[in-house]
């Protein structure tokens, strides 16, 4: 399996500022995700991450708001703009496992708390 | 539509004591892929099993298991001789393609 590493790992936030979190992978991946769980919620997709294109989001997420980078086969940001205390959520970025296809797995999460 | 239910919220066990942890999915795809993920307290996400939907063969590792029967729509997790360690927020997830629906999790908690 994959080792996916992320940061910030936590984070408190004023409303109305934006905040980039950060995926790193130690493998070369095609696919990335995004997902949001909010508190005692389960995960919900934000957008998937391709590298040299466009990200894909999913219906109630929109890129103005969730902006996402993916510079390389190895790294994607995500970032959280004009924040509201609604936002406040874990964030986790996945990767399909290379060789194990429909296998995701997860990195630790950044848990957001915007007050 | 595409849809995971988990109807218990939350179990609590003793330690030793087997447990088991239901999952119902819809979908109308007749390929697809179901999945156990563990969420303990530290808050990661850990990978349990993938099941794709032409394998109905049940699957032991240790004292895991998982029993998925397509005729129900089921692929219910269970726990032997529980630990503590178990105490976590199981989620059930329905895969078609790449993207993952999760239900809403069982919260175990296994006492000592």
């Amino acid at each position: 399996s994959a080792v996916i590493s992320q940061k910030p790992s936590r984070d408190i936030c004023q409303r109305g500022t934006s905040l980039t979190i950060q995926c790193q992978v130690d493998s070369q991946v095609t696919m990335m995700f995004w997902y949001r769980q909010q508190p005692g919620q389960s995960l919900t997709l934000i957008a998937t991450a391709n590298q040299g294109s466009e990200a894909t989001y999913e219906s109630g997420f929109v890129i103005d708001k969730f902006p996402i980078s993916r510079p390389n086969l190895t790294f994607s940001t995500l970032t959280v703009s004009n924040m509201s205390p609604e936002d406040s959520s874990i964030y986790l970025c996945s990767v399909e496992s290379r060789g194990q296809s429909y296998e995701q797995y997860f990195g630790p999460g950044t848990r957001l708390t915007v007050t | 539509a595409q849809k995971v239910t988990q109807a218990q919220t939350e179990i609590s066990v003793v330690e030793k004591e087997d447990v088991t942890l239901d999952c119902v999915y819809e979908t109308r795809d007749t390929t697809y892929y179901l999945f156990w993920y563990k969420q303990p307290p530290s808050g990661e996400l850990v990978f349990l099993i993938r099941r794709n939907s032409f394998d109905e063969q049940n699957e032991i590792s240790g004292r895991y298991s998982w029993n998925f029967q397509k005729s129900t729509s089921s692929f219910n997790f269970t726990i032997t001789a529980s630990q503590v360690v178990d105490s976590a927020v199981y989620f059930c997830a329905l895969g078609k393609g790449d993207k993952l629906i999760f239900g809403t999790g069982t919260r175990l908690q296994v006492f000592p």
